[in-house]
This record gives structure tokens, sequence and C-alpha cells, in this order.
């Protein structure tokens, strides 16, 4: 079975400008999320959808930051205009829900965005 | 508010130097208690999940306990591969689903 699949793997790029983040989650998991990790800490969740609808954005910095899955499939992080202190490892995960117990929650490689 | 705190930070180990990692953690009723591995440069990799106190899950190594206020991760004899950032995570019940994290404790294990 296919893991989470995100791109790019690495992007640099000049403050103010615009950056895009991809993500394929893993067949059958309707549940993405995409989460923030800085450097020396764990992830923070930014949103998270179920299918197509976007059920916690709650930490989602919503003047700049962006975020879509159309036909709940894959998903699209979009930050515009990119500051300084966004750069981090941008992480996407995948859940099959429904599972009587807490989700696992499976993890894509990663992005790592540096900002400059 | 939920809250995951790891230690130690870091940790250094000689080969087969058996030892435990600590995950305190305080929420709003426990869905469930994740360990994950994270290598350099790569995404968190799934080891655990636990879902009560007195629940253990081993994993060649690795073992994982859990009591009302805190989870271990017992290394049994590492070797050098087992080198890599362990972090615990922490889901809430109420249907948040997501996972609180700790920053996480450093392996370094020593040939």
């Amino acid at each position: 079975e296919a893991g989470v699949v995100q791109s790019p793997r690495y992007k640099i790029i000049e403050k103010k400008q615009p950056v895009a983040f991809w993500c394929n989650p893993i067949s059958g998991h309707n549940t993405l999320y995409w989460y923030r990790q800085n450097l020396g800490q764990g992830p923070e969740l930014l949103i998270r959808y179920e299918n197509e609808e976007a059920v916690d954005d709650s930490q989602l910095p919503k003047d700049r930051f962006s975020a879509e899955r159309l036909k709940g499939v894959d998903s699209t992080l979009k930050i515009q205009p990119a500051e300084l202190g966004d750069s981090a490892v941008y992480l996407c995960a995948s859940s099959r829900r429904g599972q009587a117990q807490g989700d696992t929650q499976y993890f894509g490689p990663g992005t790592r965005l540096t900002v400059l | 508010e939920d809250q995951v705190t790891q230690s130690p930070e870091a940790l250094r180990l000689q080969e087969g130097e058996s030892s435990s990692l600590n995950c305190s953690y305080t929420v709003s009723g426990l869905r469930g208690l994740f360990w994950y591995r994270q290598d350099p440069g790569k995404g968190p990799e799934f080891l655990f999940t636990l879902y009560s106190a007195g629940e253990e899950k081993e994993k060649e190594r690795l073992k994982a306990t859990l009591t009302k206020k805190e989870s271990f991760l017992h290394i049994t004899a590492p070797k050098p591969e087992d080198s890599a950032t362990y972090l615990c995570a922490v889901q809430a019940q109420g249907g948040s689903e997501k996972l609180v994290f700790g920053k996480g404790t450093k392996l370094t294990v020593n040939p």
C-alpha cells in the first residue's frame, strides 16, 4: 500500500512570495490533516478535512493560509504572502475514519519550507 | 488545554544499554495515546496506539506502556538503527481528532 505522498520535498522562496504544497493521502482514507512542525517541536495541526469538508481549521492563519481538498482526495495548502516565520516543515497525514477507537494518522515525508 | 511533556529531551545510550522514555500528559478524556518515530528529514512513522491504563504493546525492541498520567517507551538492548526522535501524542475524546504532540526525545545509540 502506497503511503502519503507530498510534493515538493523542499522549497526555498523569498518573503512575500506565494507557495503551495500538495498532498495525496493513502487510498481509502477519508480524513486528511495538515500539520506544521517547527524545528525542535512536535507537529501542530493546521486544518483537518473529512472528505472535502474542512471540519477543523481553528489553527489555520486565515489571513495568509488557505487550503482545499477538491473531490475529497488530493489537497493543496497555500501561503500568500509568505513570511520569515513560516519557515517550517509542512506535514500531511491521513486516516480512515470510523474506527471504534482512536484513528491512526499516517504521515507523509513533509515539505521543508525556507523563507528568505 | 491538552498537554504533552516528554523527557528527557535527549538521551545517549551505548548499544545494548536498555532505557525508558517518558511521556506525561493531561487531557480531557483520553481517546488514544500514540507513539511515533521520526528520522531526520522524514515524517513521523507510526509505532503504537494505547487506549487505556494498563495496556502494553511491543514491537521488536520497543515496548510501550500506559498509566492514567503517563506513558513509557522502553527500549531493550538498543541498536544504532534505533537512533531517532520519538514523539508522543494524545488524542482527546469529543471528536476533535487532532493529535497534540510533545516535543520529542532525541535518542542516540552509539555502537
